[in-house]
This record gives C-alpha cells, structure tokens and sequence, in this order.
C-alpha cells in the first residue's frame, strides 16, 4: 500500500496567519494517464471531512481562494493563508492514484 | 442538491455481519462517472477507505479487511449498500458514505453513522 507521511502532527497558528502542511508518498502519484490523484480534505470538529482540493491544485466549488495546493511526484503542501476561525480541523491529504486509496494520518490545525 | 445519509445497526456483537446502507439525493449512480465509497473512523482516529461501487458495478475493495466486504447498489432507489462479515471490535467505528466523480473523490459526504462491536 502507499503511506502517506503527513506532517506536523499538530500546527498552532495564529489567527490571520499562514499554515503550510506537507504530505508525502511512499511512491510516486503520477498515473499512468499522466494525472495525479491528490486530494485534500478538512474535518472540522463533529462534522464529517469536506474536499477542499482534488488532484493537486484544483479547489473545490464554494472552497475560498486561500486554500491553495501544489507539488508533484511524491511531495504535496497545502497552503492556507489568512487563516480564519472556521479553518481549525483536521486536515488529511488522500492518494488515489493506486489502490487501495490512503488517507494520510492527518494534522490538526489549533490556535496559537 | 446532493445529499447522503447512512443508516446500521447501531450495536451489534462480535462474529455478527454488519449491513449499511447509504440512501442519497441530487444525483443517480447510473450517470456516467458516478461512484459511491464507503470510509470508516474509530473514534479519534484516522480515516480508511473501505470499498467503491461505480455507476457502471465495477467495484473495488480494500485487501486490508481481506474478503469480509461487499459493496452493492439499488439504483432504482437510489442506494448503496456495505456488509462487513464477522465483525469485531476493531470494527467499531463511524462509517460515512461519499460520492465520488471522475477526478473528484469524496466530494460530498454523508452525516456517519456509528457502528459499535461489543459484547
């Protein structure tokens, strides 16, 4: 199976700060169709996960400008900027370029 | 407007076959594209992916749970199903059900429903 390395663990901000959250994969996430099946998602507390990025760089509808995602290969960041008070959770990245689909471990997102 | 919704048992003992189902609006898994996964959550914990049903039945399984999986749909009524043969207490979890489209996975989620293996 693919592991997916997620770090930190935990990542205190500041409200109105920057957070950045690496993901990296045990191999390679390039598809043989030349797409790379990347994903990011945020759990906010008791709720279910929500898709904020799919397939590297590309934000879901209705998901603000200041969640922004890139890399390649094996190595993945997601970006947060100006983060604001609904943007706490839980963040996972998902592989599903190989099967069986990984989640990363997650990193939780908490004021400073 | 998409929505999904899972409903168990609830409780169930270990040996027992847990059944799931997932009854879902704003969209049919008979359009081209459309695929419904099943992702399960022990209490805080991570997330794992557990099957997929696509809009054409093909499926897809994680070999982690060996062969006690088996995902269906109801197209008609637009549902999908999980059954988790000989349940224990790893099993205990919430399970969610999410749509998935070609390119986006997982973008819209059910509520979760919790499962518990006791005895």
């Amino acid at each position: 199976d693919v592991v997916m390395t997620q770090t930190p663990v935990s990542l205190p901000v500041s409200l109105g700060g920057q957070a950045s959250i690496s993901c990296r994969s045990s191999q390679s996430l390039v598809h043989s169709n030349g797409n790379t099946y990347l994903h990011w998602y945020l759990q906010k507390p008791g709720q279910s996960p929500q898709l904020l990025i799919y397939r590297v760089s590309n934000r879901f509808s209705g998901v603000p400008d200041r969640f922004s995602g890139s890399g390649s290969g094996t190595d993945f960041t997601l970006k947060i900027s100006r983060v604001e008070p609904e943007d706490l959770g839980d963040y996972y990245c998902l592989q599903s370029t190989h099967f069986p689909l990984t989640f990363g471990s997650g990193t939780k997102l908490e004021i400073k | 407007q998409v929505t999904l919704k899972e409903s168990g048992p609830g409780i169930l003992q270990p040996s027992q076959t847990l059944s799931l189902t997932c009854s879902f609006s704003g969209f049919s898994l008979s359009t081209s594209g459309i695929c419904v996964s099943w992702i399960r959550q022990p209490s805080g914990k991570g997330l794992e992916w557990l099957a997929t049903i696509c809009w054409e039945d093909s499926k897809g399984y994680n070999p982690s749970l060996k062969n006690r999986l088996t995902i269906s749909k109801d197209t008609s009524n637009n549902q999908a199903f999980l059954k988790i043969t000989s349940v224990d207490t790893a099993d205990t979890a919430i399970y969610y059900c999410a749509r998935s489209e070609l390119g986006a996975p997982f973008d819209y989620w059910g509520q979760g429903v919790m499962v518990t293996v006791s005895s």
